[in-house]
């Protein structure tokens, strides 16, 4: 991909389990988002981490950031049936670098009720 | 605002045929960006623009291809002539910059199928 790599490609839980997902990516960053993605729909933010932070929590969502790594975690706890979707890394470069938007290659998460 | 508004939502046209994907993004966005997402290649930058001036079209796949910005509240995207393998959801995004950590604003895509 132009930017990130998820793993894993595919995730399948049980309703109530957590679900984790991996990003990473290549360059430096300004910020770093997640996305959802249902199938055949367009793509909802979930949640930002800047640059100079490292972990941050939405409701049921957690996610950190190393930096040093250039790596990202997204935990989905108490998952739901509803939350079946395609969750999206992306990397927002800073100003001085161009200041594009890139994507992961995405991670398919399945909840079994 | 509604959002950001694509049209059509699906288009279906014949091998060779100029296609023109269409894009309104929110009020006050001063950057847009357009992806292509097919399953083999996943969500691709194709080309963004800053206050309607393109600032890296170095996704756009080959010169069939071409977008422009004539103003700030509309956005296209050509393809001329179509082939098979242009068939993919194609997807407009909208960015408020005066902040420097925002979230994009997604359409709902366009689905196109080159027969």
């Amino acid at each position: 991909s132009q930017q990130g790599e998820e793993d894993p490609q595919a995730l399948s839980i049980q309703e109530g389990e957590n679900a984790t997902m991996n990003c990473s990516y290549k360059t430096s960053i300004n910020n770093l988002q997640w996305y959802r993605q249902n199938s055949g729909r367009g793509l909802v933010h979930l949640i930002l981490i800047r640059s100079n932070e490292r972990e941050k929590h939405s409701g049921r969502l957690r996610v950190t950031l190393d930096t040093s790594k250039k790596s990202s975690s997204l935990l989905i706890t108490a998952s739901r049936a509803a939350d079946t979707a395609s969750y999206f890394c992306a990397t927002h470069l800073p100003m001085n670098t161009g200041n594009q938007f890139y994507f992961g290659t995405g991670t398919s998460l399945t909840v079994i009720p | 605002d509604a959002g950001v508004i694509q049209s059509p939502r699906h288009e279906v046209t014949e091998m060779g045929q100029e296609v023109t994907l269409r894009c309104k993004p929110i009020s006050g966005h001063n950057s847009l960006f357009w992806y292509r997402q097919t399953m083999m290649r996943g969500l691709e930058l194709l080309i963004y623009f800053n206050n309607n001036v393109p600032i890296d079209d170095s996704g756009m796949p080959e010169d069939r291809f071409s977008a422009k910005m004539p103003n700030a509240s509309f956005s296209t995207l050509k393809i001329q002539p179509s082939e098979p393998r242009d068939s993919a959801v194609y997807f407009c995004a909208s960015r408020p910059d005066r902040m420097q950590n925002t979230e994009a604003f997604f359409g709902q895509g366009t689905r196109l199928t080159v027969v």
